[in-house]
């Protein structure tokens, strides 16, 4: 069962930062925040993850709140192509399985 | 680097019948994953393999089987093909078990 909150829905104007919040207020000390997105009609497309320290790769930015209950993605520049559905999944280390909820559908608009 | 690549992209089967979806992963990955994506379920986890053997399985019927051969690939198999079959058969690669999956672009079942 997916352990996350994320908010159904979201807008934003192409080329200003994208901020998609997550909640995970049960997250355990072991599990790692993982983001992905898949684009209509594609695959499912690794973003990033993180324990407890801020991370970024050349995608988005992942903050995680210092008690880990809850944590932001960053799409600093959105683009028309960053148009997707966005899972946050929380993950133990070393299990085998990525248990996606329902995500949010971002949608950038010109 | 070639991604995951599934075939076939597109199929349709009745009712009763079985189909066997096959998945090629990244050069050098030995973890295979199979997930099932429909509209009212989302993405659901089918089984992991690694080196040739299943180390996890989802909550899906003895209908879907899998298997992964000595070279990485992995074959799932569904029997009896019911309506409720019908969804995008996701396949996944990775390294090791890190949690970074490599998905390719899914087989389309339809049962008609």
């Amino acid at each position: 069962d997916a352990k996350t909150t994320q908010p159904p829905s979201m807008d934003c104007a192409e080329g200003r930062a994208a901020n998609l919040p997550c909640n995970h207020s049960t997250i355990s000390g072991n599990e790692y925040v993982y983001w992905y997105r898949q684009i209509h009609s594609q695959g499912p497309q690794y973003i990033i993850h993180g324990l407890k320290n801020n991370e970024t790769n050349e995608m988005a930015s992942l903050i995680i709140t210092e008690d880990r209950k809850s944590s932001t993605l960053i799409l600093p520049h959105a683009t028309l192509r960053d148009t997707a559905v966005y899972y946050c999944i929380v993950r133990v280390a070393g299990d085998y399985k990525l248990s996606f909820g329902a995500g949010t559908t971002v949608t950038v608009r010109a | 680097k070639a991604g995951v690549t599934q075939t076939p992209r597109y199929l349709i089967k009745t009712r009763g019948q079985q189909v066997t979806l096959s998945c090629s992963p990244i050069s050098g990955h030995r973890s295979v994953s199979w997930y099932q994506q429909t509209p009212g379920q989302g993405l659901q986890f089918l089984f992991e393999y690694f080196s040739e053997t299943q180390r996890n399985k989802g909550n899906f019927p003895g209908r879907f089987s899998g298997r992964q051969f000595s070279n990485s690939r992995s074959e799932m198999n569904v029997s009896t093909l019911e309506l409720g079959d019908s969804a995008l058969y996701l396949c996944a690669s990775s390294q090791q078990n890190t949690g970074e999956l490599f998905f390719g672009e899914g087989s389309r079942l339809t049962v008609l």
